[in-house]
């Protein structure tokens, strides 16, 4: 079964409106979590590091105030995309870290990813 | 330049065909080396980390080549279910930071 769900799978908004976006480990703690952001054909790329318990650290030219990212338990991280725009639409995927020596080798889950239609 | 580059393909092969893909990082203080599977709009999936001594998985061979910086994957006897992207990717800072290559895209056909 999954180990970190995300959800929701699809979202399809209107222009201007927010959505949100969770992240849920469901074996084990994770202090950090990821997220990335995915355009057709091209790679993931790392949008932030979520810290549980912080401030998020984002990447160059990820503007923090449009995407916010709250990690207020050691099991949920959210993104938000604030006041949406066509331009936003991507997919969305989250992943989490399993520390060391709670199971065998693995030690990043993904989510299953949202993908993001602005109208 | 990227930090990780990959071929992006698509490489179309024959059922049974044996496939290689190579990847570079400019990175030299790269600590972990992965490949890993996406298929469209999923999730990616670890397929394999990648030893300095080489590793091999079944039909799956992965080699890393520190003075090169470069990674490779072989795959023999392909199958129409290896169809998939496959991901090249380098981390360091004991794995919390993760870069992805653009990916090779595999199309496998009958």
């Amino acid at each position: 079964g999954a180990v970190v769900s995300q959800h929701p799978s699809w979202v399809i908004c209107k222009s201007g409106t927010s959505v949100k976006i969770e992240c849920r480990s469901l074996d084990f703690q994770a202090t950090t979590m990821f997220w990335y952001r995915q355009f057709p054909k091209q790679s993931l790329m790392l949008m932030a590091t979520s810290n549980e318990g912080s401030k998020a650290t984002y990447e160059q030219g990820v503007e923090k105030d449009k995407f916010l990212i709250n990690h207020a338990s050691l099991t949920l991280s959210t993104l938000t995309v604030t006041s949406a725009h066509p331009e936003d639409s991507s997919f969305y995927i989250c992943s989490a870290r399993r520390p060391p020596g709670v199971g065998p080798d693995e030690k990043l889950f993904f989510g299953s990813g949202t993908q993001l239609s602005v109208l | 330049r990227k930090e990780v580059e990959q071929d992006p393909g698509p490489f179309n092969v024959p059922e049974g065909a044996t496939v290689a893909f190579n990847c570079t990082y400019s990175n030299s203080a790269s600590q972990s080396f992965f490949w890993y599977r996406q298929d469209c709009r999923k999730e990616p999936k670890l397929l394999m980390s990648v030893y300095s001594s080489g590793n091999e998985d079944g039909r799956f061979t992965a080699q890393l080549n520190r003075a090169s910086q470069y990674i490779s994957l072989l795959i023999r006897d392909s199958k129409l279910s290896d169809s998939a992207t496959y991901l090249c990717v380098v981390g360091f800072n004991a794995g919390n930071m993760l870069t992805f290559g653009g990916g090779t895209r595999l199309m496998v056909k009958p």
